[in-house]
């Protein structure tokens, strides 16, 4: 069955690192590929998007790109802020309704 | 922006009592979807709803859930018999359609807790 496994956290970065959070899934199809953010006491926004093998997300300076040759679709930053200190999810959708989640990944920005 | 509200967002209930979870989606969205995390692990899908009717559930979504859409504009679900390992957050989602490029917004989620 379909399924995302994301790195453990939580990850821990100086302000202004590049920041990596790695995830990759198995899945039949072509499913498409989400980043999900979680701050503080907030619910699920949704980062980026990509639904198809070589598309790249993007947003607030985040991106990831849809990697069908090594089944991954990993979270990148050039330059992390405070205020990126969340919980980040990757998930995919297959062919049916629901979405399939990863196990999150805690990121702390420190000054 | 237009975004998915839910109340309440903490119910604490007596274990064995009915509960009824309340969301409102956007308004032009037409595909409807519950979903629950359990404190410290996955995100779980319980549910979608689409044309006033259930299109895809898992094996948690057992008897003891419903879902319903009473009028034109609330999305509820009701655990009818909550026990101690039904507390956890659940969010509500709606999107306009099934593709990727429509995507599933979120609700703040409702933290249920279970005495």
């Amino acid at each position: 069955g379909n399924s995302v496994t994301q790195m453990e956290g939580p990850v821990t970065l100086s302000e202004e690192a590049f920041l990596t959070i790695n995830c990759t899934y198995t899945a039949t199809g072509y499913p498409s590929l989400f980043w999900y953010v979680q701050y503080p006491g907030e619910g699920l926004q949704l980062l980026l998007k990509a639904t198809k093998a070589d598309d790249k997300g993007s947003n607030k300076g985040f991106e990831a790109t849809y990697r069908k040759e090594t089944t991954s679709f990993h979270l990148e930053k050039g330059s992390v802020q405070v205020s990126d200190s969340a919980v980040y999810f990757c998930a995919l959708r297959g062919s049916n309704y629901q979405l399939i989640w990863g196990a999150g990944t805690k990121l702390i920005i420190k000054p | 922006e237009p975004e998915v509200t839910q109340t309440p967002s903490h119910q604490v209930t007596q274990m064995g009592q009915e509960v009824i979870l309340r969301c409102v989606p956007i308004s032009n969205h037409l595909y409807f979807y519950w979903y629950r995390q359990i404190l410290g692990q996955k995100v779980e899908f319980l549910v979608s709803f689409y044309n006033n009717e259930i299109s895809e559930k898992s094996e948690i979504f057992d008897d003891q859930f419903s879902v319903e859409r009473p009028d034109g504009s609330n999305f509820t679900l009701k655990i009818r018999s909550t026990k101690l390992e039904d507390s956890a957050m659940y969010f509500c989602a709606s999107s306009e359609g099934r593709g990727g490029n429509q995507p599933q917004h979120f609700g703040d989620g409702t933290r249920l807790s279970i005495l």
